[in-house]
């Protein structure tokens, strides 16, 4: 167990909808990275946010946005969802050390 | 741009047969590399972080190596609940993202 958990395991939904994704770092961890993991792209960055603030931005669609509250847990937000974005959607989490924790992923299929 | 290479894609393994994957990288100034495992549908566990060449990190049977252009897990006298598949993955100076090789999926076959 990685100390960092991801809400919910499974999405389903259709395109054209929005859905919201939840992630709580380990306990003390400012930065939370999100990341995408499609069978034909692998683990892909989209967003980095440190304390509050969005710190470093990767191939992350206009489509795709985040946030990270005062508690820091984050929250990633998919709208107009195609088809395309079925894949896993990891959070992962750091301190100071560099090594980031992932957590156990959600799962997201657009029918 | 930062590149991570992995090979082999797939490796078979009989159990207690030593072997070692491959890891190659390109980055303009390397701030770590890292080794995971991932079994499938979970999220990436964390093995090691490597900082500079010459480094070398230990757990249980594996064992993790740095150069200047690669790096290598060796894995030593497998069992099959080593079966995962492996993945490398860079961080560069001034960027905290991680660029993430393909990964080598790994059977130990018992």
């Amino acid at each position: 167990d990685s100390g960092v958990t991801q809400t919910p395991k499974h999405l389903i939904t259709a395109t054209g909808q929005r859905v919201t994704l939840r992630c709580s770092p380990r306990s003390g961890d400012l930065s939370v990275y999100w990341y995408q993991q499609s069978l034909d792209q692998g683990l892909q960055f989209l967003i980095q946010y440190y304390n509050g603030e969005e710190r470093a931005k990767g191939n992350i669609l206009e489509r795709f946005s985040a946030q990270q509250f005062p508690d820091l847990h984050s929250e990633l937000n998919l709208s107009s969802l195609e088809l395309g974005d079925s894949a896993l959607y990891f959070c992962a989490s750091s301190a100071s050390t560099n090594t980031q924790y992932f957590g156990p992923g959600t799962r997201l299929t657009v029918l | 741009e930062d590149q991570v290479t992995q090979s082999p894609e797939a490796l078979r393994l009989q159990e207690g047969e030593s072997s070692s994957l491959n890891c190659s990288y390109t980055v303009s100034g390397l701030r770590g590399l890292f080794w995971y495992r991932q079994d499938p549908g979970k999220g990436p566990e964390f093995l090691f972080t490597l900082y500079s060449a010459g480094e070398e990190k230990e757990k249980e049977r594996l064992k993790a190596t740095l150069t200047k252009k690669e790096s290598f897990l060796h894995i030593t006298a497998p069992k099959p609940e080593d079966s995962a598949t492996y993945l490398c993955a860079v961080s560069s100076d001034g960027n905290e993202k991680l660029t993430f090789g393909t990964g080598t999926r790994l059977t130990i076959i018992p």
